[in-house]
């Protein structure tokens, strides 16, 4: 298997475009999950699905930001408006059994709003 | 309210010097605990899963243990290619990451 794979792999975007990001996860995996990587706040969970279905999404920072998975080997990450404080580096990771199990993840997209 | 806590925040090693990295938490109903290592440019990769108090699991080198209140990943005469951020994770009500350990082995 070729792993989780994110698109596109950098993203230079002007402040108030909209940026899409991409995530096909790991074949068999139920569960799907985004989070953002910064220098000061870490590696933060924004959302988790189980079987194409979003579970908790308490950490998306604000309206601006939406999920979908659309069938269990693909799920977008959309930001509309982007904002330069969105720079980060944002990871897709599948696992078989959410939480409690193994999470694989992609290499990430490297996002900078200028 | 549930906190992962890990230290120190860098370390650096002579190879060959062992030691060991903690990572302590307060979490309701712990489901289980992770380590991961990432590499600079890389998403993090899953090194081990501790379930329960007292258990323990080796991988090469390195070696995780688990109280209830700490975890810790004993590195054994660690080499350079050791060197990355090493990531604990916990599961109960809620996931949460800590912010890592910065390990650098100098040859």
């Amino acid at each position: 298997d070729a792993g989780v794979i994110q698109s596109p792999r950098h993203e230079v975007t002007e402040m108030g475009q909209e940026v899409t990001l991409r995530c096909k996860p790991i074949s068999g995996h139920n569960s799907l999950f985004w989070y953002r990587q910064t220098m000061m706040r870490g590696l933060e969970l924004l959302i988790y699905f189980n079987n194409n279905v979003p579970i908790d999404d308490s950490g998306m920072p604000e309206d601006r930001f939406s999920a979908k998975m659309p069938n269990a080997s693909f799920s977008t990450l959309k930001i509309q408006p982007s904002e330069p404080r969105d720079s980060a580096v944002y990871f897709c990771a599948s696992s078989l059994q959410g939480f409690v199990g193994e999470q694989y993840f992609g290499p990430g997209t490297r996002l900078t709003v200028t | 309210e549930d906190q992962v806590t890990q230290s120190p925040e860098a370390l650096r090693l002579q190879e060959g010097e062992s030691s060991s990295l903690n990572c302590s938490y307060t979490v309701s109903g712990l489901r289980g605990l992770f380590w991961y290592r990432q590499d600079p440019g890389k998403g993090p990769e899953f090194l081990f899963t501790l379930y329960s108090a007292g258990e323990e699991k080796e991988k090469e080198r390195l070696k995780a243990t688990l109280t209830k209140k700490e975890s810790f990943l004993h590195i054994t005469a660690p080499k350079p290619e050791d060197s990355a951020t090493y990531l604990c994770a916990v599961t109960g009500n809620q996931f949460y990451f800590g912010t890592g350990t910065s390990l650098t082995v100098i040859p």
